[in-house]
């Protein structure tokens, strides 16, 4: 199965600053790739799309690139309500598979 | 607004099968792709499976051997049952809706139902 492993563990920002996540495919997944974000108690919610394309509702801040192996989550100028985990996910191969998360804390 | 809503014992016995269904409401339900997902703080999100109103279903390797989903379009529901649960099943279960235009992601959560396998 295909394995996608998260950059960094966490990350410490403060409101205002640019965030750059990270997630790396164990094989090239073209741009199957999609972002979540996750708040404590609720389920996960779709940010991102086959890599760069934001889901419905999602503020411009949040963008996305990359193709084949490599990827990045980036938010432009952090919010306090975008304090949260991050996940990413492919869609390329069967199973699904899930990164295992970025943690995005306050500093 | 598409809302999905997770239902079953939240308590199960080790060998015992852990029966999950989730109610759909708003949207349409014939033409969608529904999935099953869980998480553990060990394991992070793990996929199980997913169905469709042809009958098709395909789930995760690791699980499939213990694994089987249905759908009930008549309710607007469907469900899971895992057999042999062991404490590994431990998790919060998650019903959701594969996003249209990119299927294979999930647009819409239910909230997540806390299933715990212990005697």
């Amino acid at each position: 199965e295909i394995v996608l492993a998260q950059s960094p563990a966490t990350l410490s920002l403060s409101p205002g600053e640019r965030a750059t996540l990270s997630c790396r495919a164990s094989q090239s997944i073209s741009d199957y790739l999609t972002w979540y974000q996750q708040k404590p108690g609720q389920p996960p919610r779709l940010l991102i799309f086959d890599a760069s394309k934001r889901a419905t509702g999602i503020p411009a801040r949040f963008s996305g690139s990359g193709y084949g192996t490599d990827f990045t989550l980036t938010i432009s100028s952090l919010e306090p309500e975008d304090f949260a985990v991050y996940y990413c996910q492919q869609r390329d191969d069967w199973p699904r598979t899930f990164g295992q998360g970025t943690r995005l804390e306050v500093k | 607004q598409v809302h999905l809503q997770e239902s079953g014992p939240r308590l199960v016995k080790p060998s015992e099968t852990l029966s999950l269904t989730c109610t759909v409401s708003g949207g349409s339900f014939g033409t969608y792709y529904w999935s099953w997902i869980r998480q553990t703080a060990g394991k992070g999100l793990e996929w199980i499976g997913r169905s469709y109103v042809s009958g098709s279903a395909r789930y995760n390797p690791s699980l499939k051997s213990r694994v089987t989903m249905s759908l009930d379009t008549s309710k607007k529901q469907f469900s899971l049952s895992l057999r042999s649960a062991t404490s590994a099943d431990t998790a919060v279960y998650y019903c959701a809706r594969e996003y249209s235009p990119a299927a294979g992601s999930f647009e819409f959560w239910g909230q997540g139902i806390l299933v715990t396998v212990s005697s």
